[in-house]
């Protein structure tokens, strides 16, 4: 069965600061990989994903992405960050096969300051 | 178009009381998946239904069903209310294919709180 860990917890940064929030997950082949955000009393909002072709991954709100076999990561970047990207990020990964469910991690907090 | 829609949004609860939780997908998504989202355990799958059939469910006791009506419209159930059912309760719908492989589109979720 797949999995997904996300080493940190929580981050901050400041505003303007650029950003890199970690995903590593464990499947045997290539899975689909996804980046969800869920700001504060929210529902999850897709960010990215990433199945097959070029390993550098363009999202909404200029997040990009970048899949890296060799070391079974997904890492989530924004070159600037902007107070209204404080919230909590959530790395997932599926099976192409569709016959087990999504695998979330447990998430990162990111909190901006000024 | 309508995003995801959960009734109601907030619900208290008494232990060993059932509650249950209504979800109506974006109008033409025929796939709805329920999630379990605590702050010690994450985010936890609990079903998936296409087309009013199960497609995929969760390591969760027999206290917790669901089911998903010939509109796409999906309901979920939890008898016997325990404490540790506390938690948000958010469902996700997508076009037509797998919850592993498409595009989610979440709700803002159902607060159960159980007292």
């Amino acid at each position: 069965a797949q999995s997904v860990t996300q080493p940190d917890i929580h981050i901050t940064v400041s505003e303007g600061a650029s950003l890199e929030l970690r995903c590593n997950y464990s499947y045997g082949a290539t899975p689909y990989l996804f980046w969800y955000v869920q700001s504060p009393g929210q529902g999850l909002q897709l960010l990215l994903k990433y199945f097959s072709g070029d390993t550098l991954v363009q999202g909404i709100k200029g997040f990009e992405a970048e899949f890296k076999r060799s070391q079974s990561s997904f890492n989530l970047r924004k070159p600037s960050v902007h107070w209204s990207d404080a919230a909590e990020y959530f790395c997932a990964v599926g099976s192409p096969s569709g016959n087990t469910p999504l695998v979330f991690g447990k998430g990162t907090r990111l909190s901006v300051i000024a | 178009k309508a995003g995801v829609t959960q009734t109601p949004r907030y619900l208290i609860k008494t232990r060993g009381q059932q509650v249950t939780l209504s979800c109506s997908p974006i109008s033409g998504h025929r796939s709805v998946s329920w999630y379990q989202q605590t702050p010690g355990q994450g985010l936890q799958f609990l079903f998936e239904y296409f087309s009013e059939t199960q497609r995929n469910k969760g390591n969760f006791p027999g206290r917790f069903s669901g089911r998903q009506f010939s509109n796409s419209r999906s309901e979920m159930n939890v008898s016997t209310l325990e404490l540790g059912d506390s938690a948000l309760y958010l469902c996700a719908s997508s076009l037509n294919g797998r919850a592993s492989t498409d595009t989610q589109y979440f709700g803002p979720g159902t607060r159960l709180t159980v007292l």
